[in-house]
């Protein structure tokens, strides 16, 4: 049973720390997404790749946040410095584009507050 | 833009009840259109999605959606609530326009959550 897993599952920091999240795909997706979800705001997208090539971030405070995809097998969101308004849910979800929009499969998600 | 509102942030049915849960797009292309699930602590699941063939759209679990372009709504229904349908439901819209055009990313609503009493 193919999943999307993320890690950690929980994080707990400091103000000004850095956060790494990380995301292993379902192998043989060519789409990888991150979202932040929040009681305020809802499901907001972050950023999103293509055959690990970034297509558009314009969803994160560049200042602080950067997304990667090293390798189709890992894709990561870093904060630095983390501030106390970065705290929720953030979702990787990853998905096959053939033509028509993908089915987006959702991992459990980094729950993460900083104090 | 593409938009999506779910009325009720609340929904609260009785066990065997009829669900309906209301999702209304706004969309300048015909979109494509999707119910995900969320249940506590998880990711969303999709339930069901519409892209452009038949307006009934099937989902797992027993729900269903009907894609009505005269009322740009796209509800969620349940013939029989069951308790473990009890989650939170997100639509959400598509604006792709093909590969040249937009990519299609989801805009999601803000959920409805669904409360089943015994």
């Amino acid at each position: 049973d193919a999943r999307v897993t993320q890690t950690p599952r929980h994080k707990v920091t400091e103000m000004g720390q850095e956060v790494t999240m990380r995301c292993q795909p379902i192998l043989g997706h060519n789409t990888v997404f991150w979202y932040r979800q929040t009681m305020m705001q809802g499901l907001e997208l972050l950023a999103y790749f293509r055959n690990r090539a970034p297509l558009d971030d314009s969803g994160m405070p560049k200042d602080r946040f950067s997304a990667e995809m090293p390798d189709a097998t890992l894709a990561t969101l870093k904060i630095q410095p983390s501030e106390p308004r970065d705290s929720a849910v953030y979702f990787c979800a990853s998905g096959f584009r053939t033509g028509v929009p993908e089915t987006q499969y959702f991992g459990p998600g980094t729950r993460l507050l900083v104090l | 833009a593409q938009s999506v509102t779910q009325l009720g942030s609340h929904v609260s049915v009785s066990e065997g009840a009829l669900v309906l849960l209301r999702c209304n797009y706004s969309s300048s292309v015909p979109p494509y259109l999707f119910w995900y699930v969320q249940y506590p602590n998880q990711g969303l699941q999709l339930l069901l999605k519409y892209t452009s063939a038949a307006t009934l759209v099937k989902g797992i679990n027993g729900f269903e959606a009907e894609f009505k372009k005269s009322e740009t709504s796209f509800h969620l229904t349940k013939p029989s609530a069951h308790m473990s349908d009890a989650a939170e439901y997100f639509c959400a819209v598509s604006d792709f326009r093909g590969p040249r055009g937009s990519q299609g990313n989801l805009i999601f609503g803000k959920g409805t959550k669904l409360s089943v009493k015994p």
